[in-house]
């Protein structure tokens, strides 16, 4: 069994920059959620993506998007990137469906550094 | 608001004494709760979980965490630490009217734990 992977492990970028981070999920996971990991803090959500739609979504701006493609796999997208988005950014995958609790299951982040 | 609170930034232990990590939450009502482990450069591993039941949780690498509803509290413990414990911990919480964990799991600051030898 696979587990969550992201890509890449390390980058930088500058200020005003855009950002594409990728995500894979578990295999037989469909659920896939963005955390975001300030030095020194505890991660928080960013938003959750379920049938290749956004399901939920915590206190951050419209300029971090994302995608959820057919194979489960999602994208991170962040425009106009400011000195207070470089953060470990962590991809979590779970299964939604009927029944119990979907445990979501991180990958081992992405590193983003803005200049 | 609804918050999590790990009131220890830093705790440091001997190797082979006991461990009690601190966590607090402030919910309307019961909310599914979690501990993790992050080791430097890595992803969050799940140590446990409590969704209901037995209040005396146990986890993997000799971790248990108690609930106790009267504090609000999710102590996470071990009996006798090992250097391989040194690692950041997260305590964490769902709130159970997301039903699907739409609204994310809401973390704590985090414990950074150090092991004397």
């Amino acid at each position: 069994e696979t587990g969550v992977t992201q890509s890449p492990t390390h980058l930088i970028k500058t200020r005003g920059q855009q950002v594409t981070l990728r995500c894979s999920s578990q295999s037989g996971h469909n659920t896939v959620s963005w955390y975001q990991q300030a030095l020194g803090q505890g991660p928080q959500f960013i938003f959750q993506y379920y049938r290749e739609e956004e399901n939920g979504r915590g206190n951050f701006p419209p300029r971090f998007s994302g995608l959820q493609f057919p194979n489960y796999s999602s994208e991170l997208n962040v425009n106009a990137l400011e000195l207070d988005d470089s953060a470990l950014y962590l991809c979590a995958s779970s299964y939604l469906g009927t029944g119990d609790y979907n445990e979501q299951f991180f990958g081992p982040g992405t590193r983003l550094t803005v200049l | 608001a609804q918050s999590v609170t790990q009131p220890d930034i830093h705790i440091t232990v001997s190797e082979g004494a006991s461990l009690e990590l601190r966590c607090n939450y402030s919910y309307g009502a019961t909310p599914y709760l979690f501990w993790y482990v992050q080791s430097p450069g890595q992803g969050l591993q799940l140590l446990l979980k409590y969704f209901s039941g037995d209040t005396l949780v146990q986890g993997i690498k000799g971790f248990e965490a108690e609930f106790k509803r009267s504090q609000s509290s999710f102590n996470l413990r071990k009996p006798s630490v090992h250097w391989s414990d040194a690692a950041e911990y997260f305590c964490a919480v769902d709130p159970r009217d997301s039903g699907g964990g739409a609204d994310g799991l809401t973390f704590g600051k985090g414990t950074h734990l150090i092991i004397q030898p």
